[in-house]
C-alpha cells in the first residue's frame, strides 16, 4: 500500500496563477481532508469530504475549491494564487465515516507564491 | 468552538531525560484527542488517541498520554529521550459530528523538540 500519496512535492507560482494539487489513497477510506500547515499555526483544515459526493468547508476555505472526484482522489485548486497562500498543504484520509479513526496523512506539497 | 493549546513551541531535553508536552483544550462535546508527530520534510504520523476508554494511554515509541477531564489536558510524556524523538509534535482534538460526517480535527500550534547529546 502507498498509502496517501500527493503531487506535486514542490511548487513554485508567480501570483495569479493558478495550479491544481492531487491527492490519492489507497486505503478505501471514505474520508478526506485537504490542510495547510504555517509556522507557529499548526494544522487549519481548508476542504474536508466526508464521503463521496460531498465536500464541505473548513476553517480557511477562502480561495480555494475542492473536488473529491472519486473515493480515491480528492484534488485542491487554487484559481488565482496569493502570496498568502505560500503554505505546505497535506491531503489526509480516515477510514469509516462516522468512526473515530486516525486521519493518515500525504508527504505534503511545499508551495511557494511569489 | 474547539480549540487547542500547546505550551512551548520549542522543547529542548538531554538524551535519557523525561519530555514533557502540555496540551490543553476546549470542547463542548466529549473529546476526543490524538497526538501527531512529524520528523522532517514528513507528513503527520499518529502517535496515540484517547477515545474514552482509559485515561492513560499508550502509544509507539514509548509514548503516552494521560487525559485529565478536570484540568481539560492531555498532556504527553516519554520517561527516556532518544536522539530519534527529535522531531515536531502536535496535539489534536476531534470535531466528531456523528455518521455524516467526517473527522475534522482541530490542531494545537505544535511543539518542536530539540534532543541534546
Amino acid at each position: 500500500n502507498a498509502g496517501v500519496t500527493q503531487t506535486p512535492k514542490f511548487q513554485v507560482l508567480k501570483t495569479g496563477q493558478s495550479m491544481t494539487l492531487q491527492c490519492a489513497q489507497d486505503m478505501n477510506h471514505n474520508s478526506m481532508y485537504w490542510y495547510r500547515q504555517d509556522p507557529g499555526m499548526g494544522l487549519r483544515l481548508i476542504y474536508y469530504s466526508a464521503s463521496e459526493g460531498t465536500t464541505d468547508k473548513g476553517e480557511v476555505p477562502n480561495g480555494y475549491n475542492v473536488s473529491r472526484l472519486n473515493k480515491r482522489e480528492f484534488s485542491l485548486r487554487l484559481e488565482s494564487a496569493a502570496p498568502s497562500q505560500t503554505s505546505v498543504y497535506f491531503c489526509a484520509s480516515s477510514g469509516h465515516r462516522g468512526r473515530l479513526d486516525e486521519q493518515y496523512f500525504g508527504p505534503g506539497t511545499r508551495l511557494t507564491v511569489t | 468552538a474547539q480549540s487547542v493549546t500547546q505550551l512551548g513551541s520549542h522543547v529542548s531535553v538531554s538524551e535519557g531525560a523525561l519530555v514533557l508536552l502540555r496540551c490543553n483544550y476546549s470542547s463542548s462535546v466529549p473529546p476526543y484527542l490524538f497526538w501527531y508527530v512529524q520528523y522532517p520534510n514528513q507528513g503527520l504520523q499518529l502517535l496515540l488517541k484517547y477515545t474514552s476508554a482509559a485515561t492513560l494511554v499508550k502509544g509507539i515509541n514509548g509514548f503516552e498520554a494521560e487525559f485529565k477531564k478536570s484540568e481539560t489536558s492531555f498532556h504527553l510524556t516519554k520517561p527516556s529521550a532518544h536522539m530519534s524523538d527529535a522531531a515536531e509534535y502536535f496535539c489534536a482534538v476531534s470535531d466528531f459530528s456523528g455518521w455524516a460526517a467526517g473527522n475534522k480535527l482541530t490542531f494545537g500550534g505544535g511543539t518542536r523538540v530539540l534532543v541534546k547529546p
